[in-house]
């Protein structure tokens, strides 16, 4: 079974609206931690939000908001007001903390592109 | 260096070659991953160390594939006999995390290295 699942190859937006990227992740361990990373173009990695699997509260970094919802499973990435720099691949990740030492896996990515 | 560096940036190899790609992680960091990403894809882990030990290397697709971080700090990957299927981008990343400690832990990717075989 994969442990991160991003249901949405590709995903579009007006500039300055909200977008959702979606992502589901199965595990077992009571230790998790879910992060996000953009991808443009150009290659690089590039870490934007993180959220502890016992954190009461939804992460926010600027822009950028963790949708956690731990009962489904889901860690939806939601980015405010959209910028034509938001266009790029995303990459939902997870890391165990128990079961694997701290192995991370990732998702297939959604690309973004922001019309202005 | 303040960022991980990985070296070549770009390597092209005829088939049957063999070739090693370098990663200098970020001064400190005990954690160390390889993936390999195909072109539109997510990053596929291959290995991970933690400092100089080896903790998983099932994501290696093959025996020709080999990685090490003798000193706990600069890792190589090397594949032998190199075939089309291993053209790919090749990432490094670090963390400072340690299993049990309380911090973010994220990784720090470098620019990857682009293999391409002929």
């Amino acid at each position: 079974a994969q442990k991160i699942t991003q249901t949405q190859p590709g995903m579009f937006v007006q500039e300055k609206e909200a977008v959702t990227l979606d992502c589901t992740y199965d595990t077992s361990d009571p230790s998790y931690g879910l992060f996000w990373y953009k991808q443009p173009s150009s290659g690089e990695m590039i870490f934007l939000i993180y959220q502890g699997s016992y954190d009461q509260q939804n992460a926010t970094e600027g822009r950028y908001s963790l949708n956690f919802q731990k009962a489904r499973k889901s860690a939806n990435l939601v980015i405010s007001a959209s910028q034509l720099g938001d266009s790029a691949m995303y990459f939902c990740a997870m890391r165990e903390e128990v079961n694997t030492g701290n192995q991370f896996y990732f998702g297939t990515g959604t690309s973004l592109t922001v019309i202005p | 260096g303040a960022g991980v560096s990985q070296s070549p940036r770009y390597k092209v190899a005829k088939r049957g070659q063999d070739v090693a790609l370098r990663c200098d992680p970020i001064s400190g960091h005990v954690s160390l991953f390889w993936y390999q990403q195909a072109l539109g894809q997510g990053p596929e882990f291959l290995t991970y160390f933690q400092n100089e030990a080896q903790l998983d290397k099932s994501g290696l697709p093959s025996d020709r594939f080999f990685a090490e971080r003798p000193e706990g700090s600069v890792s190589t990957l090397k594949i032998q006999r190199t075939q089309q299927e291993d053209s790919a981008v090749y990432l490094c990343a670090s963390s400072s995390r340690l299993a049990g400690v309380a911090n973010t832990g994220e990784l720090f990717f470098g620019e990857g290295s682009r293999l391409t075989v002929l």
